[in-house]
């Protein structure tokens, strides 16, 4: 069965340092999106993608963050300058798109810890 | 705006109980509606889901029916297992900008005692 990953399973870096989390989304998927988790905390939306441009964002998703597929199968989320507080688990979605039904697919997500 | 609300956590039950997870919500419109879980260390899976009124989500012996009137998807099991001791997190999903964007609600915490 198709599945979406995402690398790596868990990132640790320091405060002010540029992170690059990856996603695959399913393949005939169309939409994408970033979400993210803090520890024991719900999940959050940031982000979401279409047609190699964002849909919607979160007021979280600021100008640190950016997002972008640079070529048919990957889906990128930048953090620029890395904060404390953007430690959390980051999770990627696709969504089909092209039926009516709007079912979003997760994958195993990153954990993102900040020094 | 739209929102999810579930029931605080964590729940505590026995082998063989019966599990509810409140949950509710507030949308304009006629969101789809979600479950989803997660196994410590691991993402989000769906457990089920309903798209319109009355429909009935199941899987794994798990239920929740869409209920407009109450505006509320609870989930069900009638005999809980170890193995089903996870976060559950309540979804809804709605249209937005031409695309769709999901709010979870917190999250419940379930432990299974054997």
């Amino acid at each position: 069965e198709p599945e979406v990953t995402q690398t790596p399973s868990h990132q640790v870096t320091q405060m002010g340092q540029e992170v690059i989390l990856r996603c695959v989304p399913i393949s005939n998927h169309l939409y994408f999106y970033w979400y993210r988790q803090i520890l024991g905390q719900k999940v959050e939306f940031l982000v979401s993608f279409y047609n190699n441009e964002i849909s919607e964002k979160s007021e979280i998703f600021d100008d640190q963050f950016s997002v972008e597929r640079p070529d048919g199968s990957n889906f990128t989320l930048k953090i620029r300058s890395t904060k404390l507080e953007d430690s959390a688990m980051y999770f990627c979605a696709s969504r089909q798109g092209t039926s009516g039904y709007n079912e979003q697919f997760f994958g195993p997500g990153t954990r993102l810890t900040v020094l | 705006g739209n929102s999810v609300t579930q029931m605080e956590g964590p729940v505590t039950l026995s082998e063989e109980a019966f599990l509810t997870i409140n949950c509710t919500y507030t949308a304009t419109g006629y969101p789809s509606l979600f479950w989803y879980v997660q196994y410590p260390g691991e993402g989000l899976q769906l457990l089920l889901k309903a798209t319109k009124a009355d429909d009935k989500g199941s899987n794994k012996g798990f239920e929740a029916t869409y209920r407009k009137e109450t505006t509320s998807f609870h989930l069900e099991k009638g005999s809980v297992q170890v193995s089903d001791s996870a976060v559950y997190f309540c979804a809804l999903s709605f249209p937005t900008s031409g695309t769709y964007k999901y709010i979870f609600g917190t999250g419940t915490r379930l432990k299974v005692l054997a």
